[in-house]
């Protein structure tokens, strides 16, 4: 069955950066768009970023260019989302979702979170 | 500020219908038939409920459905069911290969 499996949470101080994993199994890894959101406590779901596992093309919105870059390793199925320059509202749940076969945002099957805490 | 506007609240009574909004412009709803909507209860992961407006994925009762028209879509819930008791979020594709999504609508069933 197709699982996308997180890295566990993370603690870090502002200005630092953080890496959430996402390994996932069960399906062509290459043949699907893997997306990152992430929820802040109490709100909605914000869009990060969405990654290309077999072209490698990376899109990222406009609000989070510049600071957070999704990678990914083929031999192992992982995409791998860095955030730089932490601040106290990157705090919350950080998701990676699997999409379609374009980046055009269904996302079937979603990871278990990745809780992030940014405090001095 | 979410690019998609969803009312917070929503309620209905069991086996009533209830229909959420999701609105936004003709950069995203209204220009592609990319609306997607997401069930989720708090401390468990996303779930798929509608994707492209209106088709259900396997296993999505048929009490959901999806609509559109112009720069809003919705989802309509028949027959509420206590189980529908959750956060619903809608999301469309904006162009550019980016993805905007609603700040989400709390469904009560009374």
């Amino acid at each position: 069955q197709v699982l996308v499996v997180q890295s566990g949470a993370e603690v870090r101080k502002p200005g630092a950066s953080v890496k959430v994993s996402c390994k996932t199994s069960g399906y062509i890894f290459s043949a699907y768009y893997i997306h990152v959101l992430r929820q802040a406590p109490g709100q909605g779901f914000e869009w990060m970023g969405v990654i290309n596992p077999g072209g490698n093309t990376k899109y990222y919105s406009q609000k989070f260019q510049g600071r957070v870059t999704i990678t990914r390793d083929t031999s192992t199925s992982t995409v791998y989302v860095n955030v730089s320059d932490l601040r106290s509202e990157d705090s919350g749940l950080y998701y990676c979702a699997r999409g379609g076969r374009s980046p055009s945002g269904v996302w079937d099957y979603w990871g278990q979170g990745t809780l992030v805490t940014v405090s001095s | 500020q979410s690019a998609l506007t969803q009312p917070p609240s929503a309620s209905g009574s069991p086996g009533q219908s209830v229909t959420i909004s999701c609105t936004g412009t003709s950069s995203d709803i209204g220009g592609y038939d990319f609306v997607s909507w997401y069930q989720h209860h708090p401390g468990k992961a996303p779930r798929l409920m509608i994707f492209e407006v209106t088709k259900r994925p396997s296993g999505v009762p048929d009490r959901f459905s999806g609509s559109k028209s112009d720069n809003t879509a919705s989802l309509t819930v028949s027959e509420l069911q206590a189980e529908d008791e959750a956060d619903y979020y809608c999301s469309s594709y904006a162009g550019r290969n980016t993805v905007v999504l609603g700040g989400g609508t709390k469904l009560t069933v009374l």
